[in-house]
């Protein structure tokens, strides 16, 4: 089954508006949490991450908050931008995995318009 | 400083034609490398990885294969492409140890026509 659910979009915004992307996840213990960022004609790039139950990842106004309770890191940003429109991927690696093993969310594309 | 090199970025090539996708890695030795594959509308899947030279994992059966004939250099092959192999191919690297970090390169667009 699958890993990591994102919600689907696309996620169309005005520019200035609130973002939230819900993520939640499966796995036992604590895996590592990210999220990465994949601007149009480009790779991935990371965007935060979080080790840690309650740690919060913080980047370029984005911010995520590892909940183990609900087993869930969601993306949030304040105030977006237009050159925030991308795809945004929640990933994760099992804490048992020693290969290291990136499992993707199916991503969720943003789209701000200004 | 690290850095990763994928090419080429696009390739559009005909159903039964051989692939060769090649990425290395700049700055670090030893590192774990992994393809992975977008395809249309869908999310990334994990097609191999490799802990060290002439160590490859396959995570899904398909059509492709992965080489690792030095430390720094991942390639993705097929013998004959099919048109479900069309998507965006992507190169990535990591510290051995780290669970996190991950660097990807830019990409390769394939298109199996």
């Amino acid at each position: 089954g699958n890993s990591v659910t994102q919600m689907e979009g696309p996620v169309t915004l005005s520019e200035e508006a609130f973002l939230t992307i819900n993520c939640t996840y499966t796995a036992t213990g604590y895996p590592s949490l990210f999220w990465y960022v994949q601007y149009p004609g480009e790779g991935l790039q990371l965007l935060l991450k979080a080790t840690k139950a309650d740690d919060k990842g913080s980047n370029k106004g984005f911010e995520a908050t590892y909940r183990k309770e609900t087993t869930s890191f969601h993306l949030e940003k304040g105030s977006v931008q237009v050159s925030d429109s991308a795809v945004y991927f929640c990933a994760l690696v099992r804490s048992t995995d020693s290969w290291g093993k990136l499992q993707f969310g199916a991503g969720t594309q943003v789209v701000v318009t200004p | 400083s690290q850095t990763i090199h994928q090419w080429p970025a696009t390739l559009v090539q005909p159903v039964g034609s051989p692939l060769s996708l090649e990425c290395t890695v700049e700055g670090t030795s030893n590192p774990n490398l992994y393809w992975y594959r977008q395809a249309a509308g869908r999310g990334l899947q994990l097609l191999f990885y490799s802990v060290g030279i002439g160590q490859i994992s396959s995570e899904v059966p398909q059509n492709l294969s992965a080489s690792r004939p030095q430390d720094r250099q991942f390639i993705l092959s097929s013998k004959k492409l099919l048109l479900s192999d069309s998507g965006f191919y992507l190169c990535a690297w990591r510290i051995q140890g780290k669970f996190y970090g991950y660097t990807f390169g830019s990409g390769t667009r394939l298109t199996v026509v």
